[in-house]
């Protein structure tokens, strides 16, 4: 199974870096992803890191070392509309997802 | 336009009441699957399909069942609701098993 932690609130300024760290323990891996689910909606995907290192997507970037257990979520020159849950998710190796409980990130002016 | 839709939006149910929640995606997408999402939980999987015509169990299966008769259409029967399946519910589709899921609107379901 899995065991994914990260942390359940987070509130940054707008036009600042906020960093989302999520930690896995799993007994298999076969990728990590990281979805935005605005209050009320459907999550949508963000990122996908498979291989150790750094994915840069705009202003989102997505971190990943697998010896570590570790990832995080980079989002820079945060605005308004970057208020959300930002939930990381770990695939094992029957291609199955497990998510964790989410960061809900607050933006204020 | 292309997506998934999922019906109803949201319901009230008394509990010991049969459900089903329909999940439909027109994007010729080989796997389905079923969320459900609790406060401070995040989102488990119910049930999954990597192929129409198979189903597979997820993390929390009990009290709910699923069937893949078509390529399109997942739909989640709960055969005896109870209290503690009230949540929101969410189906999700990828091209295969390997790929990136993408997400239905929801279903938002209190069972009373």
């Amino acid at each position: 199974g899995q065991n994914i932690d990260q942390p359940t609130e987070m509130t940054a300024t707008e036009g600042a870096i906020v960093q989302i760290n999520c930690t896995y323990q799993t007994s298999g891996f076969n990728g990590l992803f990281w979805y935005q689910q605005h209050a009320g909606e459907a999550p949508t995907f963000l990122s996908y890191n498979v291989l150790d290192g750094l994915e840069e997507k705009g202003r989102f970037s997505s971190f990943l070392s697998r010896s570590k257990g570790y990832s995080y979520l980079l989002l820079k020159e945060l605005q308004m509309k970057d208020s959300a849950s930002y939930l990381c998710a770990v695939r094992d190796a029957d291609y199955k997802l497990s998510f964790g409980a989410g960061t809900t990130v607050t933006v204020r002016a | 336009i292309a997506g998934i839709t999922q019906a109803p939006t949201s319901q009230i149910l008394a509990a010991g009441r049969r459900m089903t929640l329909r999940c439909t995606q027109d994007m010729r997408h080989n796997a389905m699957y079923w969320y459900r999402q609790d406060l401070g939980l995040g989102l488990r999987l119910i049930h999954y399909s990597n192929t129409a015509g198979t189903t597979g169990k997820g993390e929390v299966p009990d009290g709910y069942s699923v069937s893949r008769a078509n390529t399109d259409d997942f739909p989640l029967t709960l055969a005896s609701a109870v209290p503690s399946q009230t949540s929101v519910y969410f189906c999700a589709s990828s091209r295969t098993s390997e790929g990136e899921q993408f997400f239905g609107p929801g279903t938002r379901l209190t069972v009373l």
